[in-house]
C-alpha cells in the first residue's frame, strides 16, 4: 500500500512571509496524482492544488505552488505571502491507477503569526 | 460546491449499539469513500466504493461495514460501537482517479 509521510507537525510563519510544507510518498507506480488539501478550523476539507506525475512542470494556484521531485518522491507545498486565512491543517494525498484509494499523510498544522 | 451531504452531523451513542452514518451525493460520482480523522493520525480510509455494490476495505476497516445499493448513497455501519470508534467521520466522492475528492462536512461521533 502506498504511504504518505508528512513531518514537521506544526509550522509557524509570519504574515506575508513564505512557508514550505514537506511531503514524501512511497510508490512503485509511474503514473499517479498528488494533492494538497487544506482543513481550516471549520473542519471542511478543501482541495488546494493537484499535480500529475507525468507532468514535469510544477503546479501553481495563486499563492500556492508545489515542488514536485519525482525521483525523490517528494511533493512540497509552498505558501507565499501568508495570510491569516491560511492558518489550517494541510494534508498531502496520493492516488494512482493501480487502486482506487486516496491515501493521506498525517497533516501539517500551519500557524500564521500577525 | 460538490453536492455531498452527511447525516447525522453529530451523534452520541452508547457502547455496543449499532450506528449507521449516511453519505448522500447528487453528483453521480463513481467513487465514494469513508474516512475517520483522529488527532495525530490524519485521515485514515475505512472503506470505499467504486460502483454500486462494489466496495473494498481500507486500512482501518475492522468493526465497520458499508453498503452502496445506489449510486448516490454510501452507508457506513458500526456494527457494535466501541469507545475507540469515537472520531470524526468524513465521506468523500470522486469521479475519476485524476480528480481530487470532494468531502462532506463530517460527522462527529461520540461513543460513551
Amino acid at each position: 500500500a502506498q504511504t504518505v509521510t508528512q513531518s514537521q507537525p506544526e509550522m509557524s510563519v509570519q504574515e506575508a512571509e513564505t512557508v514550505t510544507l514537506s511531503c514524501t510518498y512511497d510508490t512503485s507506480e509511474s503514473d499517479y496524482y498528488l494533492f494538497w488539501y487544506k482543513q481550516p478550523p471549520s473542519r471542511q476539507m478543501i482541495l488546494v492544488i493537484r499535480q500529475e506525475a507525468y507532468k514535469q512542470q510544477n503546479a501553481t494556484e495563486n499563492r500556492f505552488s508545489v515542488n514536485f521531485q519525482k525521483a525523490a518522491k517528494s511533493f512540497s507545498l509552498k505558501i507565499s505571502d501568508s495570510q491569516l486565512g491560511d492558518a489550517a491543517m494541510y494534508f498531502c494525498a496520493y492516488r494512482d491507477y493501480g487502486n482506487n484509494r486516496l491515501a493521506f499523510g498525517k497533516g501539517n498544522q500551519v500557524v500564521v503569526i500577525p | 460546491d460538490a453536492g455531498i451531504t452527511q447525516s447525522p452531523r453529530h451523534k452520541v451513542t452508547e457502547t455496543g449499539t449499532p450506528v449507521t452514518l449516511r453519505c448522500h451525493q447528487t453528483e453521480n460520482h463513481r467513487y465514494m469513500y469513508w474516512y475517520r480523522q483522529d488527532p495525530g493520525h490524519g485521515l485514515r480510509l475505512i472503506h470505499y466504493s467504486y460502483g454500486v455494490k462494489d466496495t473494498d476495505k481500507g486500512e482501518v476497516s475492522d468493526g465497520y461495514s458499508v453498503s452502496r445499493s445506489k449510486t448516490e448513497d454510501f452507508l457506513l455501519t458500526l456494527e457494535s460501537a466501541t469507545s475507540s470508534q469515537t472520531s470524526v467521520y468524513f465521506c468523500a466522492i470522486s469521479e475519476s482517479i485524476g480528480q481530487g475528492a470532494f468531502f462532506g462536512q463530517g460527522t462527529r461521533l461520540t461513543v460513551v
